[in-house]
């Protein structure tokens, strides 16, 4: 069974502290790496995707891969009262004939006015 | 452009009743994805359809079913429903696959009494 776990939460900061979230997946052969945010009673949304190792930067967030860890995370720079949601970890994995998509149970952050 | 649309918002059944879901992906998305959300939980992968073929498919039991239509839209049926059933069904429409960024409907609260 391929699984994707992440950092237990809650997790909270103070606001304009980095928050940092980690996830780690099963499938070594997983290609793509997403982060969503999801905030209370609202469907997700795609912050960042990273395919490969090292780190990518958007704004505020930035993703890093390690793909020999099998881990991924999020760095969240300046947080935000506005960042308060969960936060999940989706990992495409490859079956024998198609893609799917797991996704981690989530974390949960909340910064701190 | 109009965002994914799913129908109907929310939904009451009783056990062994059906239930059918409604989803409209974004104009020019031919792939629809079925997620099924438990409170607290991430998204659990149920389906994929591209093209009006199925893609993907989940760990979900075979009362568990979809299709596309020419237009690109999509359905999911429930049989026999069982009170685990309950949970929010999210709808996602991307371009071609689960390899990219998946735009979420607002989806489906389902009750199962």
């Amino acid at each position: 069974q391929k699984e994707v776990e992440q950092n237990s939460g809650p997790l909270s900061v103070p606001e304009g502290a980095i928050a940092s979230l980690n996830c780690t997946y099963s499938d070594r052969g997983s290609q793509s790496f997403f982060w969503y945010r999801q905030y209370s009673g609202k469907s997700p949304e795609l912050i960042m995707f990273i395919y490969s190792n090292g780190d990518k930067e958007d704004g505020r967030f930035t993703a890093q891969l390690n793909k020999a860890s099998q881990y991924v995370s999020l760095l969240i720079r300046d947080s935000q009262p506005s960042d308060s949601a969960t936060y999940l970890c989706a990992v495409i994995s490859r079956e024998t004939s198609y893609d799917k998509v797991i996704f981690g149970p989530g974390t949960s952050l909340s910064v701190i006015p | 452009d109009a965002g994914v649309t799913q129908s109907p918002t929310h939904l009451i059944k009783t056990r062994g009743q059906h239930v059918t879901l409604r989803c409209s992906p974004i104009s020019g998305h031919k792939s629809v994805s079925w997620y099924q959300q438990v409170l607290g939980q991430g998204p659990q992968f149920i389906f994929q359809y591209y093209e009006k073929e199925e893609r993907g498919r989940g760990n979900f039991p075979d009362r568990f079913s979809a299709r596309q239509f020419p237009n690109y839209s999509s359905e999911l049926n429930v049989n026999a429903l069982l009170l685990g059933d309950s949970a929010l069904y999210l709808c996602a429409s991307s371009r071609q696959g689960l390899g990219e960024k998946l735009f979420f409907g607002s989806g489906t609260q389902l009750s199962v009494l």
